[in-house]
C-alpha cells in the first residue's frame, strides 16, 4: 500500500521569510516517483517537480528547492524568500508500479503568505 | 494549446438527479484521469482510462457513478442517482501515458467541476 503524509495541514509565514514543507511516504515499490502539485485560490492543480527513486539528487528552481531522502523517505519542500503569491495548497504525491499512473495524493498544506 | 477543459463548472442538483461531468483533454494525451477533492477525504482518483481503456477504477465509490471514454477527446464521469455525500469538486486530468513518449508522470490538470447536492 502507498501512503503519503503531510503532517503539516497550515502554515503561515511573514513575506520574505523561508517556509519548508514537510512530506514522508510509504511504499513497497523499489521505483517509484515523487511529486509536488500547487492549488492556488483559483482551484487547478499546477504540476512543479517529479523524482524519481533512483535519483537523490536536490533541486533547485529559483526560490524553489526540494530535498529528497530516501533513508528517511522524505521529500521536502522549500521555499526561501516567500511571497504573497506563494499562498496556496501544496499537495506532495507518490506513484508506483511501473505503467500505472495512479498518484497517491497527500492531505496537502495551506501555505498561507502573510504580507 | 488549450489546457483540459471541464464542464460544468458550477452543478447545483437536487438529490436524486443524474448528473453528468464532461472533460476533453488535452490533444495528444493518451492517458485521462478523474479526481475527487473533498475537505474530508482529500484528493481521490476515482478512476483513470490508457488509450480510452479503462485501467484502474479501484476508486469508484459504487455503483452509483459510472465513467466513459468514447474517444480520445471526450471523457463523461456520470452519477446517478446523486446523493449530498457526493457534493465536491471534481477533477480531470490528463497525461501523455506510458505510451505518449518519456515518462514524466506531469498530470495536468483542468479547473474542476464544483458539484453541490441539495
Amino acid at each position: 500500500a502507498q501512503k503519503v503524509t503531510q503532517a503539516q495541514t497550515e502554515i503561515s509565514v511573514v513575506e520574505k521569510e523561508d517556509v519548508t514543507l514537510d512530506c514522508v511516504y510509504e511504499t513497497r515499490d523499489t521505483t517509484y516517483y515523487l511529486f509536488w502539485y500547487k492549488q492556488p485560490p483559483s482551484g487547478e492543480l499546477v504540476f512543479l517537480i517529479r523524482r524519481n527513486s533512483f535519483d537523490e539528487q536536490n533541486e533547485i528552481s529559483g526560490r524553489y528547492s526540494w530535498n529528497f531522502q530516501k533513508s528517511t523517505s522524505s521529500f521536502n519542500f522549500t521555499i526561501t524568500a516567500s511571497q504573497v503569491v506563494d499562498s496556496a495548497v501544496y499537495f506532495c504525491a507518490l506513484s508506483s508500479n511501473f505503467g500505472n499512473e495512479k498518484l497517491t495524493f497527500g492531505t496537502g498544506t495551506r501555505l498561507t503568505i502573510i504580507p | 494549446d488549450a489546457g483540459v477543459i471541464q464542464s460544468p463548472r458550477h452543478e447545483v442538483t437536487e438529490m436524486g438527479q443524474e448528473v453528468t461531468l464532461r472533460c476533453k483533454p488535452i490533444s495528444g494525451h493518451n492517458s485521462l484521469f478523474w479526481y475527487r477533492q473533498t475537505m474530508m477525504r482529500g484528493l481521490e482518483l476515482l478512476i483513470y482510462f490508457n488509450n480510452n481503456v479503462p485501467i484502474d477504477d479501484s476508486g469508484m465509490p459504487e455503483d452509483r457513478f459510472s465513467a466513459k471514454m468514447p474517444n480520445a477527446s471526450f471523457s463523461t464521469l456520470k452519477i446517478q442517482p446523486s446523493e449530498p455525500r457526493d457534493s465536491a469538486v471534481y477533477f480531470c486530468a490528463s497525461s501523455r501515458g506510458w505510451g505518449g513518449g518519456p515518462y514524466t508522470g506531469e498530470l495536468f490538470f483542468g479547473e474542476g467541476s464544483r458539484l453541490t447536492v441539495l
